[in-house]
């Protein structure tokens, strides 16, 4: 079946730091790839997507590429902000599958 | 624009108890509608999801159920509470036209039973 595995968190880092968050899947079909973003005590909302091999997903300053020859989505952004501290979300949905599956989220907390 | 909004935000109810969430999404139609649980420090478990009104898919069995009788609005009920079913409780909506379609969420529902 469909799986998405993401790096342990917590993350930490400094503010202005160079951010990675690794998330690597498997399907069966040809999936769609997304990242959400969860603040603390609010819902998900959808950060960045792509559809197909090669595409970037970038929004806010966040930037994913869709890697099929490594099956990996893999975040990143240049320079953190303390506000980008969230619990974030790698999901895909695959072909004939009407639901997302999530990964389990990996936390990011961003010091000044 | 689209918005979807869940009520309570927030929910404490004894073991054995009933529960009733809802759910309403505006601005769209024929949506297709999602029910997740998140267990506290880990990821979205996936409960119900529906494609049109009365027309309900069950992904894990429990006690637990989802009834959708309007085009946009989603209910999540149970008749007797359990411990194990504490958690942060998701709706999301999506559109029809295929896998690329993203899930929008929204503000959740913590439950907590004593």
């Amino acid at each position: 079946g469909d799986s998405v595995t993401q790096m342990e968190g917590p993350v930490t880092l400094s503010e202005e730091a160079f951010l990675t968050i690794n998330c690597t899947y498997t399907a069966t079909g040809y999936p769609s790839l997304f990242w959400y973003v969860q603040y603390p005590g609010e819902g998900l909302q959808l950060l960045l997507k792509a559809t197909k091999a090669d595409d970037k997903g970038s929004n806010k300053g966040f930037e994913a590429t869709y890697r099929k020859e490594t099956t990996s989505f893999h975040l990143e952004k240049g320079s953190v902000q303390v506000s980008d501290s969230a619990v974030y979300f790698c999901a895909l949905a695959d072909t004939g599958r009407r639901a997302l599956t999530f990964g389990s989220g990996t936390r990011l907390q961003v010091q000044p | 624009s689209q918005t979807i909004h869940q009520w309570p935000a927030t929910l404490v109810q004894p073991v054995g108890s009933p529960l009733s969430l809802e759910c309403t999404v505006e601005g769209t139609s024929n949506p297709n509608l999602y029910w997740y649980r998140q267990a506290a420090g880990r990821g979205l478990q996936l409960l119900f999801y529906s494609v049109g009104i009365g027309q309900i898919s069950s992904e894990v069995p429990q006690n637990l159920s989802a009834s959708r009788p309007q085009d946009r609005q989603f209910i999540l009920s149970s008749k007797k509470l359990l411990l194990s079913d504490s958690g942060f409780y998701l709706c999301a909506w999506s559109g029809r036209q295929g896998r690329n379609q993203p899930q929008h969420f929204g503000d959740g529902t913590r439950l907590s039973i004593l």
